[in-house]
């Protein structure tokens, strides 16, 4: 079956900019992490949504980062006004059990 | 917050060889996964081993949860082993349940 798709793989923006990314899961799954990879770096976490409840959004590092599930599947993270610091891999994983399944992320680069 | 420890933070390995790769935790551990993420960055689910031991191929895996520390273990290792193997774990139940917090890695390079 599919697996957790991102689009797109690859974000180049300038700085200032506000980028979208989005994140389809693996069908069912009821949970959705968004995690951020700096290079040469483990795993950050963002956000995480589950169900219906409210998201966690206790790994957003500032009020420039946003994320929304529409439907209980896909989900959409937005940066606003972009900074050279934001250049990361966005990752992002869903889940409906304990073992998460990542999709490829999103390379996003801020000039 | 959970502390996760990963040794060694290097391993270079000629095609063959075994290895030991350790994952230390500063919190019980509730929801302990291994990752293998490839080197075009992709992040494959190895195991979800909370306690006990468990098999898959090549690879194996043990969590001492007392001790607060889990083990894969490598046998025959090839050249697609290499890249980036992490823990990671979260503390148990309500919101922080999926919140997984990750290790630094272990680079792992396998010659042939």
């Amino acid at each position: 079956g599919a697996g957790v798709s991102q689009s797109p793989s690859n974000k180049v923006t300038e700085k200032g900019k506000d980028v979208e990314l989005r994140c389809d899961p693996i069908s069912g799954h009821t949970a959705l992490y968004w995690y951020r990879q700096s290079l040469g770096q483990g795993l950050e976490f963002l956000i995480y949504f589950q169900g219906n409840s409210a998201p966690d959004k206790s790994g957003l590092p500032s009020d420039r980062f946003s994320a929304e599930r529409t439907g209980g599947s896909v989900s959409t993270l937005t940066i606003q006004r972009t900074q050279q610091e934001d250049s990361a891999v966005y990752l992002c994983a869903s889940s409906s059990s304990p073992g998460k399944y990542f999709g490829p992320g999103t390379r996003l680069t801020v000039l | 917050g959970i502390q996760v420890e990963q040794s060694p933070p290097d391993l270079i390995l000629q095609e063959g060889a075994n290895s030991t790769l350790r994952c230390n935790f500063s919190d019980s551990v509730n929801n302990l996964q291994w990752f293998h993420q490839n080197p075009w960055g992709q992040l494959i689910n190895l195991f979800y081993i909370p306690s006990g031991t468990k098999q898959n191929g090549r690879l194996s895996a043990t969590t001492v949860a007392t001790e607060r520390y889990s083990l894969l273990y490598i046998s025959s290792s090839q050249t697609t082993d290499s890249g980036v193997y992490f823990c990671a774990d979260s503390h148990a139940g309500g919101t922080s349940y999926g919140k997984l917090t990750f290790g630094q890695g272990t680079i792992l390079t396998v010659h042939p």
